[in-house]
C-alpha cells in the first residue's frame, strides 16, 4: 500500500516570493506521482505528474517538481508566486500501473498575500 | 478533451431519503471510475473503484449497502447515498480513467451533499 505525507498543512508567502510545498511518499512498488490544485468548491486540476524518465517535471502555471527516489520525495516549487496561486494543493501517488486509484496527501493550503 | 461532469453540483436532502449523483465522461470512454469523498478542509478519501459492467470494489470502512455504485456504461457511473444522514454530508468527487492501459484520471467538479 502507498501513503503520502504533505509536511506542511499551511504555507503563507508574499507575492513574487518563491515557494516549495513538500511531499513524501512511501511504497513497496514503483509509483506514479502527481500534484493537483483545488480552488474553493471546485474539483481537482492536474498541475504535473511524474511517470518515468527525467526527475524534474514541469507543469502548468509555472510549477515544477522534482522526483527524488532515494528520499522518496516529490516537492513542488514555483520561483515566483501570484495572488491567484492561493489554493489547496494535493500530492498524490498511485501504483505504476494503469487503472489504479490515487492516494492523496492531506493537502497544503498555499496563501499568497501582497 | 477529457471532460468529466457531475450532476447535481449541489444537493440538499432530508435525513432518511436517498440521493443519486451522476458522473459522466463526456468525450471519452471510461473503463474505470473512482469515487472519492472529501470532508471540509481535508483530503480526498477513496471510497470505491468501479469498472464498467462489474461490481464496485469498496475501500475498507465504506458501507457498500449505503453507498451504491453502478457503472452501467462506459460513460456513466452513479453513486446513490441511501437513507442519508447528516454525517453523510460531504463533497463527493468522481474521476474517470480512459482505459485499462491508462494511468490518467480526470476529475469531475464534485457534488456537495448536505443532509438536513
Amino acid at each position: 500500500a502507498q501513503s503520502v505525507t504533505q509536511l506542511d498543512s499551511q504555507v503563507p508567502v508574499f507575492e513574487e516570493a518563491p515557494v516549495e510545498l513538500r511531499c513524501n511518499y512511501s511504497s513497496s512498488v514503483s509509483v506514479y506521482l502527481f500534484w493537483y490544485v483545488q480552488y474553493p468548491n471546485q474539483g481537482l486540476q492536474l498541475l504535473l505528474k511524474y511517470l518515468s524518465g527525467s526527475t524534474l517535471v514541469k507543469g502548468i502555471n509555472g510549477f515544477e517538481a522534482e522526483f527524488n527516489k532515494s528520499q522518496t520525495s516529490f516537492h513542488l516549487r514555483k520561483p515566483s508566486v501570484h495572488i491567484s496561486d492561493t489554493a489547496e494543493y494535493f500530492c498524490a501517488v498511485s501504483e505504476a500501473e494503469a487503472g489504479t486509484a490515487l492516494i492523496f496527501g492531506k493537502g497544503t493550503t498555499l496563501s499568497v498575500s501582497s | 478533451g477529457a471532460v468529466v461532469s457531475q450532476h447535481p453540483s449541489w444537493v440538499i436532502c432530508k435525513s432518511g431519503t436517498s440521493v443519486k449523483i451522476e458522473c459522466r465522461s463526456l468525450d471519452f470512454q471510461a473503463t474505470t471510475m473512482f469515487w472519492y469523498r472529501q470532508f471540509p478542509k481535508q483530503s480526498l478519501m477513496l471510497m470505491a473503484t468501479s469498472n464498467e459492467g462489474s461490481k464496485a470494489t469498496y475501500e475498507q470502512g465504506v458501507e457498500k449497502d449505503k453507498f451504491l455504485i453502478n457503472h452501467a456504461s462506459l460513460t456513466l457511473s452513479t453513486l446513490t447515498v441511501t437513507s442519508a444522514h447528516p454525517e453523510d454530508s460531504s463533497f463527493y468527487i468522481c474521476s474517470a480513467s480512459p482505459g485499462s492501459s491508462s494511468y490518467e484520471q480526470y476529475f469531475g467538479p464534485g457534488t456537495r451533499l448536505t443532509v438536513t
